[in-house]
């Protein structure tokens, strides 16, 4: 079975500029998880998407990113325009079911994003 | 709200040493609560977990944590480390809503 897959797993982009993100979870998982690492710091939650529908998205740091999942598969991340402070690693996560608290979550590798 | 902390950001061990990476969490409600590892350019995978029951988890590999409620501890153990442990070592919780709260992790590095 294919773990959580996550592309590009490096982007270098100058501020202003616009970077997509993708995540695909694990197959019939419901729950997709986008989690944020800036340099230093702990992994931040930034939302839950429980199949298309934005389940919790208290962690967006500003309008600035915007997050989709058509149809309830692949997530994609979406940050416009750019700014120095949104480098960091983006970590995507899954699990099963959504209402079961203890659901694992699986994660990917990660998004490295540089913003020069 | 719920808050990690990790107090030590980096642990250097000698192979075959024991080690323990501490984890205190803060929460008004009940939670569960986790150790990820991630390894050198991979993902982050799950080591154990604590759920409920029995205070004492392990996992596969070796590592155990014990869950202390009246300290609001969930440090991690292992007895004899591997090179092959070296790796970034976070602690996290889980309340209601499903998502993780994190620390700031452990870097371990495994010494020959």
């Amino acid at each position: 079975e294919a773990g959580v897959t996550q592309f590009p797993s490096h982007s270098v982009i100058e501020k202003g500029q616009t970077v997509t993100l993708r995540c695909d979870p694990i197959s019939g998982h419901d729950n997709l998880y986008w989690y944020r690492r800036v340099m230093g710091k702990e992994i931040k939650f930034l939302l839950h998407f429980v199949k298309e529908s934005k389940q919790d998205e208290s962690g967006m740091p500003n309008n600035r990113f915007l997050a989709e999942r058509t149809g309830g598969t692949y997530s994609t991340l979406k940050v416009q325009p750019a700014e120095l402070e949104d480098s960091g690693v983006y970590f995507c996560a899954s699990s099963q079911d959504w209402g079961l608290a203890q659901e694992t979550q699986y994660f990917g590798p990660g998004t490295r994003l540089l913003v020069l | 709200a719920q808050s990690v902390t990790q107090l030590d950001s980096q642990v250097p061990v000698f192979e075959e040493a024991p080690v323990e990476l501490r984890c205190n969490y803060s929460s008004s409600v009940s939670v569960y609560l986790f150790w990820y590892v991630q390894y050198p350019n991979q993902g982050l995978q799950l080591l154990l977990k604590y759920l409920s029951g029995s205070t004492l988890v392990k996992s596969i590999n070796g590592f155990e944590a014990e869950f202390n409620k009246s300290q609001t501890s969930f440090h991690l153990r292992k007895p004899s480390v591997h090179i092959s442990d070296t790796a970034e070592y976070f602690c996290a919780v889980q309340a209601a809503g499903n998502k993780l709260t994190f620390g700031g992790g452990t870097r371990v590095l495994v010494k020959p």
